[in-house]
């Protein structure tokens, strides 16, 4: 099966920061990647899908890049209400792998 | 409005049983694959099944092929998640999702509140 590995675990940075989030693939998926937002005590959230398209109502600060085994997410500029776990997912096939997730807080 | 409730989870000793529901309104359940991820406490999401539009096709995390069934009734709009032989490593918060177009391999883009499981003595 296809591994899915984010960097860094975590990370703090100050509003208004970029930040980016990096997934790797253990094999090449194409642009089969999804990024989600999981806030704190919520429901996941799909951001990003194709690698690169934003979901519907996402704000225009996030974006998505990559292809086959690396991709990134950016936040071009760190809102306190961004705070949360980011996961990347395949979906090429199954099985329908997450990252093991990036934990993003105001520092 | 989509909409997907979950219910069933509760707590279960190990080897117990359980089966999980979840409601779908606000879609055309039928046309839609449908899967079922879990978050144990503190943990990040896994995904564990995932099922065909008519049910014919259904897909596995290795952690619960064998002992998981995933099925829908799509005159009901309900998903199921049967659960047998449980262990304390199955305790999580189960969710169950939507595809975001036709087919299987697709993101998800809808989520249900989620069903707490634990499993304990």
């Amino acid at each position: 099966d296809i591994q899915m590995t984010q960097s860094p675990s975590s990370l703090s940075a100050s509003v208004g920061d970029r930040i980016t989030i990096t997934c790797r693939a253990s094999q090449g998926i194409s642009n089969f990647l999804a990024w989600y937002q999981q806030k704190p005590r919520k429901v996941p959230k799909l951001l990003i899908y194709a690698a690169s398209t934003l979901q519907s109502g996402v704000p225009s600060r996030f974006s998505g890049s990559g292809s086959e085994t690396d991709f990134t997410l950016t936040i071009s500029s760190l809102q306190p209400e961004d705070v949360a776990t980011y996961y990347c997912q395949k979906y090429n096939s199954a099985p329908w792998t997450f990252g093991q997730g990036t934990k993003v807080e105001i520092k | 409005e989509v909409q997907l409730l979950e219910s069933g989870g509760g707590l279960v000793q190990p080897g117990g049983s359980l089966r999980l529901s979840c409601a779908a309104s606000g879609f055309t359940f039928s046309s839609y694959a449908v899967s079922w991820v879990r978050q144990a406490p503190g943990k990040g999401l896994e995904w564990v099944a995932t099922i065909s539009t008519s049910g014919t096709s259904t897909y596995y995390a290795d952690s619960v092929k064998g002992r998981f069934t995933i099925s829908r009734d799509n005159s009901k709009n309900t998903l199921y998640l049967q659960m047998n032989s449980l262990r304390a490593v199955d305790t999580a918060v189960y969710y169950c999702a939507k595809v975001f177009r036709s087919g299987y391999y697709c993101p998800f883009d809808y989520w249900g509140q989620g069903a707490p499981v634990t499993v304990s003595s």
